[in-house]
Parts: structure tokens; C-alpha cells; sequence
């Protein structure tokens, strides 16, 4: 497979459930992110890893765990959501993050559609 | 406060006509400026980006944007739309000197394409 990859591509759960969505980009990139995409809503950052490191948490509450075991892999670890957290989760991946490097584009995936019943 | 704007929250164009979606940014300094596409079921797609230099910028697709400092804007433009362009189109920007990695997106543009 090419690019970035999402799994599972829908999502339902209950709100007592715990479920992992699953990132997996090919493309030799070091810096991998999550975005929430909510209807009538901008997409909104939650996270952003560097060489495996976080280096930006955009206030996300703990219900939502992120996990990077490697530069290629990316999870979200839900449990206890809310329905109100019913979204497109995106995952995005791109060379590095690196402060002034304008050259850095930021390749998606197709998203996780979530619903939170 | 500091924000991205797309007035239009859906647009409708017959196939072959021109098309125009606007951005609007409300920084203190101009920020990098960028268009995204989101096709049914897709990711996003980076169609062009503005840093500094030329203010019209060429994208992928046939689509380009016109960087226009004293409003503020950078629209989108295509001369001639075909009937795969429907999507949703994306402003973002990162505001000046930030890292890449602070996108900041408007909330969209949904485009239909009429026969």
C-alpha cells in the first residue's frame, strides 16, 4: 500500500467501549498527527508526533490516548467517549516537523468515521 | 481574533464554468497560506501553497490562488471546472514564522457540479 492508511475506515461504539484506531504511513515520513474533523466545523489538531516524540497535545482530553511505537505507526486509544466526540479522525503524516521549513506538506489519510452512541 | 474564513459554505457550478472560492485570514502579519481538497471518502489533498514571492500561485488540477494583501484574501480559481472538481475545498494557514505543523483550516467549501 501506498500513502497513509486508516483503520477501520467506520467506527461505532458504545460509550463504556474502548476502541484503538489505527494509523500506518508509507511514505518515510518522521512526523505523524491526528486531526478531528466535526461537522460545520474546521478541522482541529490533537496531536502531532516528531521522531516518536509528542511534541504538541492541542488540549485534548485524556479519553483520548495517542500512541506512536514507531515513525510509520500512529494510534488513538478511545474509551469512555462522549457522543458529542462523533467525528472524521484524520490522520496526517509529513517529512519532519521543523520550525521555518515551508518545504514540509502534510499528506492524509482518508479518516476514521466514529460515531459514539 | 486571529482566524481563517470561507464565506461560502456551498457552492454550486455547471460544468465548464469558471470557478472562484473565497479565503479570508484575519493575522497581524501575512501568514503561509494554503488550499486543501477533500473528495468523498478521502483524505486531503494539498492543491497549492503561498509563502512569499509571486502572488499568484499554480496548483495541481488546474487550480490556482491569488495571494491579495490589502484584502487579506487568498482565493481559489479555476478557469474551467469539470465535473470532478466536486469536493470540499479547504483554506488553511500557518501563521507567520510558525512550523508547518500548525495548520489552521477554515471550515470549508463544499462544491457541486452540475452537468
Amino acid at each position: 500500500e501506498t500513502g497513509v492508511t486508516q483503520t477501520p475506515r467506520h467506527l461505532v461504539m458504545g460509550m463504556t467501549n474502548k476502541k484503538s484506531l489505527k494509523c500506518e504511513q508509507h511514505l518515510g515520513h518522521n512526523a505523524m498527527y491526528w486531526y478531528k474533523q466535526s461537522a460545520k466545523k474546521p478541522l482541529e489538531l490533537m496531536f502531532v508526533y516528531n521522531f516518536k516524540e509528542q511534541t504538541e497535545n492541542n488540549s485534548v482530553p485524556s479519553r483520548f490516548s495517542p500512541e506512536c511505537p514507531n515513525s510509520s505507526h500512529l494510534f488513538l486509544h478511545l474509551h469512555t467517549l462522549q457522543p458529542e466526540d462523533s467525528a472524521l479522525y484524520l490522520c496526517a503524516s509529513s517529512q519532519e516537523v521543523k520550525r521555518g521549513d515551508l518545504t514540509d506538506t502534510q499528506y492524509f489519510g482518508p479518516g476514521t468515521r466514529l460515531t459514539v452512541l | 481574533a486571529q482566524s481563517v474564513t470561507q464565506p461560502d459554505i456551498h457552492i454550486t457550478v455547471s460544468e465548464g464554468a469558471s470557478l472562484e472560492l473565497r479565503c479570508n485570514y484575519s493575522y497581524g502579519a501575512t501568514p503561509y497560506l494554503f488550499w486543501y481538497v477533500q473528495s468523498p471518502g478521502q483524505g486531503l489533498q494539498l492543491l497549492l501553497k503561498y509563502f512569499s514571492g509571486d502572488t499568484l500561485v499554480q496548483g495541481i488540477k488546474g487550480f490556482e490562488a491569488e495571494f491579495k494583501r490589502s484584502q487579506s484574501s487568498f482565493n481559489l480559481r479555476k478557469p474551467s471546472v469539470h465535473w470532478s472538481d466536486a469536493a470540499e475545498y479547504f483554506c488553511a494557514v500557518v501563521p507567520y514564522g510558525g512550523a508547518t505543523n500548525k495548520l489552521i483550516f477554515g471550515t470549508g467549501t463544499l462544491l457541486a457540479v452540475q452537468p
